[in-house]
């Protein structure tokens, strides 16, 4: 069954520093993942995707992540963190359902907090 | 370029009693998808429909019921509330004629079980 596990509930980081949010995932196949972002209150917004081809994957608003395939992991990044970045980031693997269009698996996501 | 809409955008109920949700998907897209997000938690996948039809299923009790509108718009019923069923309710869209499609989120529903 494919899985994805996110090892910190918070991450702390100084505004203009490095952030990582970290993520492995178990999958059987080709591995589709995705990482979200939730304001408070708010539904999910999608950020960026991993289907194949670069490892590193560019998204919005400055993010980006680098697929590991050895290690399994799909750790997010942002070179320069910013106070408006704080929120609950998620990572997600696509299951190899019926079609394309299959549901999401979800980890119990990310708290990023970035301070001034 | 309307987005995933859902209404309610808050519901309050009590123990036993059924509720209904809304979802209108992005334009152009015919797949929707419904996920269950208690506090603190991810969220959950409930169930995906297409074509009217529902094409896979979560976890979750048959009390959890749904339906899709010839114009791709989804509803979510929950019958016999239980207080555990209160949770952020997340409706996505996607387009299945895409072999790479991404799942797009409105801003849920969030329901309260008295």
């Amino acid at each position: 069954a494919q899985s994805v596990a996110q090892p910190e509930d918070q991450v702390n980081v100084a505004e203009g520093n490095p952030l990582t949010v970290k993520c492995t995932y178990s999958v059987s196949g080709n591995p589709y993942l995705f990482w979200y972002v939730q304001y408070p209150n708010r539904g999910l917004q999608f950020l960026l995707k991993y289907i194949t081809g670069d490892n590193l994957v560019k998204g919005s608003y400055g993010f980006e992540a680098e697929f590991n395939k050895s290690q399994t992991s799909f750790h997010l990044k942002k070179p320069s963190a910013l106070v408006s970045d704080s929120a609950l980031y998620f990572c997600a693997v696509r299951d190899r359902g019926w079609s394309s269009a299959s549901k999401i698996i979800f980890g119990s996501g990310t708290r990023l907090s970035i301070r001034p | 370029d309307a987005g995933v809409t859902q209404s309610p955008t808050h519901l309050i109920k009590t123990r036993g009693q059924q509720v209904t949700l809304r979802c209108s998907p992005k334009s152009g897209h015919d797949t929707v998808s419904w996920y269950q997000q208690a506090l603190g938690q991810g969220p959950q996948f409930i169930f995906q429909y297409y074509e009217e039809e529902e094409r896979q299923r979560g976890n979750f009790p048959d009390r959890f019921s749904g339906h899709q509108f010839p114009n791709y718009s989804s509803e979510l019923n929950v019958n016999a509330l239980l207080l555990g069923d209160s949770a952020l309710y997340l409706c996505a869209s996607s387009a299945l004629d895409r072999s790479q499609e991404t799942q797009y989120f409105g801003p849920g529903t969030r329901l309260l079980v008295l």
